[in-house]
């Protein structure tokens, strides 16, 4: 059964440093792997997913993740956090069967704090 | 002009109470999913649904079922509702196009059983 793990409960950064949210994943197939964000007291928006190509997926509101087979890894990253950005995040893992449904793993989501 | 909404927002209710959420899409998907975001934030598939047939069901009592009048609709009823049953339900929707599809999310619902 496919797995992901978020290694982090809370990151913590500086507006406009850099930001890293880590993801790891275990996979028997090819790796399908998503993240979303969870504002407070909102749904889950889509940020990105890789499928397949090239290792870094750019998404939504300037973030991007890097994939690394060797590493298993998944992590999220944007180059200058804004406060707006603090938030819950979650990656996911689509199982491999690509039917009439899909069924996504969430990680247990790691909590972005930006501050001033 | 709302993707995918649910109703209602929060329900409180009493232990035993039999209680129905409701969950539509305008994306035109074919699949609609339900999860559930227990108090430590961690999300779990229960069920799903592609035009109106029970696709995913995971190990949930059968006290949750399911119910989809038509592909935009589905619509999650709970019968004797337990204190354990308080937690944050997603309804989502994608569209699989025989590629890796997207899923989508509502804005949730809020259960509390006391």
């Amino acid at each position: 059964a496919q797995s992901v793990a978020q290694p982090e409960d809370q990151v913590n950064v500086a507006e406009g440093n850099p930001l890293t949210v880590k993801c790891t994943y275990s996979v028997s197939g090819n790796p399908y792997l998503f993240w979303y964000v969870q504002y407070p007291n909102r749904g889950l928006q889509f940020l990105l997913k890789y499928i397949t190509g090239d290792n870094l997926v750019k998404g939504s509101y300037g973030f991007e993740a890097e994939f690394n087979k060797s590493q298993t890894s998944f992590h999220l990253k944007k180059p200058s956090a804004l406060v707006s950005d603090s938030a819950l995040y979650f990656c996911a893992v689509r199982d491999t069967d690509t039917g009439t449904a899909s069924k996504l793993t969430f990680g247990t989501g790691t909590r972005l704090q930006v501050t001033l | 002009d709302t993707a995918v909404s649910q109703t209602p927002k929060y329900l409180v209710t009493q232990m035993g109470n039999d209680k129905s959420i409701k969950c539509e899409q305008n994306l035109g998907h074919d699949t609609m999913y339900w999860y559930k975001q227990d108090s430590k934030k961690f999300l779990k598939i229960m069920f799903s649904y592609n035009n109106k047939e029970l696709i995913i069901n995971e190990t949930v009592p059968n006290r949750f079922s399911p119910k989809s009048p038509d592909k935009a609709h589905l619509n999650l009823h709970i019968n004797s509702l337990e204190l354990g049953d308080s937690a944050v339900y997603f309804c989502a929707s994608s569209q699989p196009l025989g590629g890796v599809d997207t899923q989508y999310f509502g804005p949730g619902t809020r259960l509390t059983v006391l």
